[in-house]
Order: structure tokens, then C-alpha cells, then sequence
């Protein structure tokens, strides 16, 4: 079975400051894709970023940029130059490279972003 | 990019009382849907995979006599809570995933906090 863990329930940050959020997952499978949703007080989930596990070039978005760790199986997502709209919930998220495409999501990371 | 409508927004009802939630791909197909609850301040549990022209698939724990889902075309799943009880009040989230060579992408509905008196 597939796991994700998010070892930080929260975290705060001034504002223009950069934010690292953790996450670690298990498998034992080799092909797999790896996901950041952000949650907003509107409780939308809108996903921020998206790794192919095959793929061993880090995924960005603009200011959002992840380090995969495959071996360590590590993922772990940098927000730099935050900004007052990156308040959210964060998730991690791990999905099969099958056509099941079932999300595990991790238990998640609030970020407060202080003016 | 694609669009997943969940109707109702919000919905109060009295115990013992079926509410119906509906999650709807509005500008693709979807023959898998899935549907979550999410518990305050705390993560996305999923509670099926609805699939369109056959028996949903439900996750371990969760009764499918008390969460009925009919995955009735290739737009369109639906969520029944059957004689809802207080401890059914949740926020509860569909989404359909986009796939197609490398992509596995999915969208969310806006969700539906119901709320059960």
C-alpha cells in the first residue's frame, strides 16, 4: 500500500519570504506521479504542481518548484517570493502510473503567509 | 482547462432524511469519478470510485448501503446519503481525472458541506 506523509501540520512565513513544505511517501512501485494541491478558505482544490516519477528533472510552476528525491522518496515543494494568496492548505498527493488514477493525499500542511 | 460542476453547494437537512450531491464533467468525458469527505481541518479520505456502467468500487470502512453511487453516464456521478445522520455532516468533494497518454490529471469539484440536524 501507498503512503504519504506530511510531517508539518503548520507552518507561517513572512511575506516575499521562500517556504519549503515536506513530504515523504512510500511505495514500492517505479512508475507513479506525485502531486501538490493547494486547498484556499474556499476549500477549491487547485492542484500547483505535478512530477512524473520517470522524469528526474524537479517540476516548476512560476514561483512553485519541487524537489523529488526518488531514491529517499522525498517531495518536497518550495514556494518562493510568497505572497498573502499562497494561505492554504497543502497537500501531498501520490497517484499509480495506472489507468486507476486513485489519489492518496497526505494529511496536509497549512501555511500562513504573514503580511 | 476542464471544469468539474458539484451541485449542491451546500445542503441542510434533517436526520433520517437522503441527500442527493451531484458531480458533473462539463466539457469531457469521465468513466471514473471519485468521491471524498473531508473531516474540519483535516485531509481528503476517498470513499469510492464510481464507475460509469458498473458497480461503484468502495474503500475499506466506508457502508455502501449508506453512501449510494450511480455513475449513470460519462458526465455525470451521483452521491446519496441514505437516512443521513448527524455524524454523516461532512464536506464532502468529487473529481474526475483527465487521462490520455502521460496525463493523469484531476479536477476537482467545488465541494458540498452538508450538514445534518
Amino acid at each position: 500500500a501507498q503512503t504519504v506523509t506530511q510531517s508539518q501540520p503548520e507552518m507561517s512565513v513572512q511575506e516575499a519570504e521562500t517556504v519549503t513544505l515536506s513530504c515523504t511517501y512510500d511505495t514500492s512501485e517505479s512508475n507513479y506521479y506525485l502531486f501538490w494541491y493547494k486547498q484556499p478558505p474556499s476549500r477549491q482544490m487547485i492542484l500547483v504542481i505535478r512530477q512524473e516519477a520517470y522524469k528526474q528533472q524537479n517540476a516548476t510552476e512560476n514561483r512553485f518548484s519541487v524537489n523529488f528525491q526518488k531514491a529517499a522518496k522525498s517531495f518536497s515543494l518550495k514556494i518562493s517570493d510568497s505572497q498573502l494568496g499562497d494561505t492554504a492548505m497543502y497537500f501531498c498527493a501520490f497517484a499509480l502510473y495506472l489507468r486507476d488514477d486513485k489519489i492518496i493525499f497526505g494529511k496536509g500542511t497549512r501555511l500562513h503567509i504573514l503580511p | 482547462g476542464a471544469v468539474v460542476s458539484q451541485h449542491p453547494s451546500r445542503v441542510i437537512c434533517k436526520s433520517g432524511t437522503s441527500v442527493k450531491i451531484e458531480c458533473r464533467s462539463l466539457d469531457f468525458q469521465a468513466t471514473t469519478m471519485f468521491w471524498y469527505r473531508q473531516f474540519p481541518k483535516q485531509s481528503l479520505m476517498l470513499m469510492a470510485t464510481s464507475n460509469e456502467g458498473s458497480k461503484a468500487t468502495y474503500e475499506q470502512g466506508v457502508e455502501k448501503d449508506k453512501f449510494l453511487i450511480n455513475h449513470a453516464s460519462l458526465t455525470l456521478s451521483t452521491l446519496t446519503v441514505t437516512s443521513a445522520h448527524p455524524e454523516d455532516s461532512s464536506f464532502y468533494i468529487c473529481s474526475a481525472p483527465v487521462t490520455g497518454g502521460t496525463k493523469n490529471i484531476q479536477y476537482f469539484g467545488a465541494g458540498t458541506r452538508l450538514s445534518v440536524l
